[in-house]
């Protein structure tokens, strides 16, 4: 199992332009949470998946949205790119199953750069 | 508010002293606390969590309600223990929960 993976690696945008991110959660997990993580800071949750919908969001304007298919796999999209929406986009999946929170594993992330 | 502060964004340590990487939090009612850690070249990963009380490559970490303060200690600092911790709070509840983040203190063991 490759644990959970991310595409790409690395985008550069211009200011205006869209941007679609791509995740393939654990095998056997059903969860994908999305954050966002600045230089010199921690992660920042953006908002969760599960079931093909949304079911927690973080605070985010509404420029960034998400999608999950049949097979658990996560994108997000972000509009209208700000110079301040460079950042690592980390993406995590986890199990629905069980009594407490689940353990959540981490993407290695896509770095992303507004010009 | 939820809120997580990591006071330290660097600390520096030589091998074989004790560490402590400091945490403190602010959450309406019972959090779950966690310590993730990144090393050099790695993805993020959970070094440890409160509910499961266990000692993870040496490191505990013991939930102070009073204080509201879960701090990360390790005795015996190692060189391989060098690496960004980030320590992090989530509510309680069936499945993952949102994780709230410190900024992350930078651990640097010397030789």
């Amino acid at each position: 199992d490759a644990g959970v993976t991310q595409s790409p690696t690395h985008l550069i945008k211009t200011r205006g332009q869209q941007v679609t991110l791509r995740c393939s959660p654990k095998s056997g997990h059903d969860t994908v949470s999305w954050y966002q993580q600045a230089l010199g800071q921690g992660p920042q949750f953006i908002f969760q998946y599960y079931e093909e919908e949304e079911r927690q969001r973080g605070n985010f304007p509404d420029r960034f949205s998400g999608h999950q298919f049949p097979n658990y796999s996560s994108e997000l999209n972000v509009n209208a790119l700000l110079l301040g929406d460079s950042a690592l986009y980390l993406c995590a999946s986890s199990s629905s199953g069980g009594a407490y929170q689940e353990t959540q594993y981490f993407g290695p992330g896509t770095r992303l750069l507004v010009l | 508010a939820q809120r997580v502060t990591q006071p330290e964004k660097l600390l520096s340590v030589f091998k074989g002293a004790p560490v402590e990487l400091k945490c403190n939090y602010s959450y309406s009612g019972s959090p779950e606390l966690f310590w993730y850690v990144q090393y050099s070249r790695q993805r993020l990963q959970l070094l440890l969590r409160h509910i499961s009380r266990e000692s993870i490559k040496g490191f505990t970490a013991d939930l102070n309600k009073g204080e509201t303060s879960f701090h990360l200690k390790k005795p015996f600092a190692q060189e391989e223990d060098s690496a960004m911790y980030y320590c992090a709070l989530s509510g309680l509840g069936q499945g993952a929960q949102k994780l709230v983040f410190g900024q992350g203190t930078r651990l640097t063991i010397n030789p």
